[in-house]
């Protein structure tokens, strides 16, 4: 079965820190690609970072880096020097290239202290 | 950077009135739009997937005749909810891509239904 999962509901960081969002994920198809988004409370999704299954090296983003483990199958998203503006909910997804549909993990909903 | 806006951000309708949702890519061609609803603190689940010029795909136990999908063009999605009830107030947010591989977000719509 295709599934992501997102094994921290909440978390709470201190300002400047790095936080690290587990996202595991399962899928027998070779060819797929992982996401993940950014909601803050107006709801709007935020692109952040894109890691496809056949891409060797781990993507980067400005403070945004994803940890791929393909072995382990997990995709990890890690924010550096968090600021306040990166609290919101952070969804991990996962495209299955047989139908392009986007698989959700339930979120982690992450708040930076100042 | 593509695109997506969707419109209207919020709306308070009378049950038993229909709701037409627009989801529009602004500087791109969107092959295929998904609609999704989101309840609160939940992650999005999708609704049903539409292709340009042919009927949507409903995902199961997903109403066709309540949520009615129209993929008219390239740029124009719509999802009407016929005779809204106070159980289909939702978020609801579409999403649009050119090639599989890329996802673009609408704001998304609050419905509340009195």
């Amino acid at each position: 079965a295709q599934k992501i999962t997102q094994t921290q509901p909440g978390m709470f960081v201190q300002e400047k820190e790095a936080v690290t969002l587990d996202c595991t994920y399962d899928t027998s198809d070779p060819s797929y690609g992982l996401f993940w988004y950014k909601q803050p409370s107006s709801g709007e999704m935020i692109f952040l970072i894109y890691q496809g299954s056949y891409d060797q090296q781990n993507a980067t983003e400005g403070r945004y880096s994803l940890n791929f483990q393909k072995a382990r199958k997990s995709a990890n998203l890690v924010i550096s020097a968090s600021q306040l503006g990166d609290s919101a909910m952070y969804f991990c997804a996962m495209r299955v290239d047989s139908n392009y549909q986007l698989i959700w993990g339930a979120g982690t909903k992450l708040i930076i202290k100042p | 950077g593509a695109v997506v806006s969707q419109h209207p951000s919020w709306v308070i309708c009378k049950s038993g009135t229909s709701v037409k949702i627009e989801c529009r890519s602004l500087d791109f061609q969107a092959t295929t739009m998904f609609w999704y609803r989101q309840f609160p603190k939940q992650s999005l689940m999708l609704m049903a997937t539409s292709n340009e010029g042919s009927k949507a795909t409903y995902e199961q136990g997903v109403e066709k005749d309540k949520f009615l999908i129209n993929h008219a063009s390239l740029t124009l999605s719509t999802l009407t909810v016929t005779s809204a009830h106070p159980e289909d107030s939702s978020f609801y947010i579409c999403s649009a891509s050119r090639d599989h591989y890329g996802y673009t977000f609408g704001s998304g719509t609050r419905l509340t239904v009195v």
